[in-house]
């Protein structure tokens, strides 16, 4: 199985700053990647796929980038309503799939 | 609009098994895949297996393989996923999440509360 490793797991931000997750696959996985949003009691919504490209709908603050073994999802200046836990998912061996441990982002 | 409805919370004992339902709506069920993830307390999300409702045909992560079940009826557009076995850790939140082809995870189901306690 691929495994795919987060970090950090946790961090501080504030309105305004730039935020940077990092997603690492344990072998190369080409552009097969989704980050995902999950809120406190909400399902998860994806922001990205194929590693690069923005979901219809999300805002423009979001990026993410990478190919093969690592990947980055950027937040560029930190909105209140952008706390939240985030989640990679790879899906190069689908339809096995494999979600990243999460990163939460809290306000500092 | 499309819509997937998932069954009532559990509570099971240790050694029981469970079997959660989602049924499909506002869309032709056999033409997308439905993945089941689960997120326990505080926890990630981790991917239990896929189907194919089309075909019946399913794929599960290897540490699943053996304890959980994957079916469906299409007559009632209807998903489950059954887990035997059950431990305290299977304490989770069970979610059937659509797939339009490539994971392209479009819609989810509200989740479903299985509580594994003696």
């Amino acid at each position: 199985d691929i495994q795919m490793t987060q970090s950090p797991s946790a961090m501080s931000a504030s309105v305004g700053d730039r935020v940077t997750i990092t997603c690492r696959a344990s072998q190369g996985i080409s552009n097969y990647l989704a980050w995902f949003q999950q809120k406190p009691g909400k399902v998860p919504k994806r922001l990205i796929y194929a590693a690069s490209s923005l979901q219809s709908g999300v805002p423009s603050r979001f990026s993410g980038s990478g190919s093969g073994t690592e990947f980055t999802l950027t937040i560029s200046s930190l909105q209140p309503e952008d706390f939240a836990t985030y989640y990679c998912l790879q899906h190069n061996s689908y339809p096995q799939l494999t979600f990243g441990g999460g990163t939460k982002v809290e306000i500092k | 609009q499309v819509q997937l409805v998932q069954s009532g919370a559990e509570v099971k004992k240790p050694g029981a098994s469970v079997k959660v339902s989602c049924k499909a709506s506002g869309y032709t069920f056999t033409g997308y895949y439905m993945h089941w993830v689960r997120q326990a307390p505080g926890q990630g999300l981790e991917w239990m297996g896929w189907i194919n409702p089309n075909s019946g045909g399913t794929n599960y992560a290897q540490k699943f393989q053996g304890w959980v079940t994957m079916t469906r009826d299409t007559s009632i557009s209807t998903a489950y996923m059954e887990l035997s076995r059950l431990r305290s850790d299977d304490t989770a939140v069970y979610y059937c999440a659509r797939d339009r082809g490539g994971a392209e995870i479009d819609y989810w189901g509200q989740g479903t509360l299985v509580t594994v306690s003696s």
